[in-house]
């Protein structure tokens, strides 16, 4: 099982500022990778697929990046809707999996 | 607009048994392969089982494999998980997904999700 291990945990910012997020797979994963935003109470949301891709209606601010073990998610100029915890989802090989979640909450 | 929304959660003792229910509507369900992913309170996600077009194809999670059972109605667009033999563990909210694919496969739309709590 390919384990998603992201990071930091939690990340504090400020509206405006740029936030950096971290997907780390434990063998290759290739491109297949996802990203979701989940607010409290709700479910998720996707956001990116095939690493790089915006999903429909999502705000040119989010860009994913990377290949093979490691990914980002970059949110440029932070607003206040975008606090909510990301995961990012490989479905490079059975079983799919999650990471665990970086929360990014206001400063 | 594509809606899917789940039902069927409840509270239920250990070794008990439970129906849950995922309908949809906006989009062709017979044409997608759908999932059931989970989140146990305060907790991340964890993916359950998935079925393919037609239910020709079933997956299970290690954790629920034996105990689960995914099927689907496509007359009724509809998407179901028996779940026996349930467990403490098992307590979360659970979500029915629409799989896409295109090389790698995600997860959308997501349903609102129903509560399963297990009580030991």
């Amino acid at each position: 099982e390919i384990v998603l291990t992201q990071s930091p945990a939690t990340l504090s910012l400020s509206p405006g500022q740029r936030a950096t997020l971290s997907c780390r797979a434990s063998q290759t994963v290739n491109s297949f990778l996802a990203w979701y935003q989940q607010k409290p109470g709700q479910a998720p949301r996707l956001l990116i697929f095939d690493a790089s891709s915006r999903a429909t209606g999502i705000p040119a601010r989010f860009r994913g990046s990377g290949s093979g073990t490691d990914f980002t998610l970059t949110i440029s100029n932070l607003e206040p809707e975008d606090f909510a915890v990301y995961y990012c989802q490989h479905s490079y090989s059975w079983p799919w999996t999650f990471g665990q979640g970086t929360k990014v909450e206001i400063k | 607009q594509v809606q899917l929304v789940e039902s069927g959660g409840a509270l239920v003792k250990a070794g008990g048994s439970l129906r849950l229910s995922c309908a949809v509507s906006g989009l062709n369900f017979g044409d997608y392969y759908m999932s059931w992913i989970r989140q146990a309170p305060g907790k991340g996600l964890e993916w359950v089982s998935k079925i393919s077009t037609y239910g020709t194809y079933t997956d299970y999670a290690e954790s629920v494999k034996g105990r689960f059972t995914i099927s689907r109605d496509d007359a009724k667009h509809s998407l179901y998980l028996q779940m026996n033999s349930l467990r403490a563990e098992d307590t979360a909210v659970y979500y029915c997904a629409t799989e896409r694919f295109r090389g790698s496969t995600w997860f959308a739309p997501w349903g609102q999700g129903t509560l399963v709590t297990v009580s030991s």
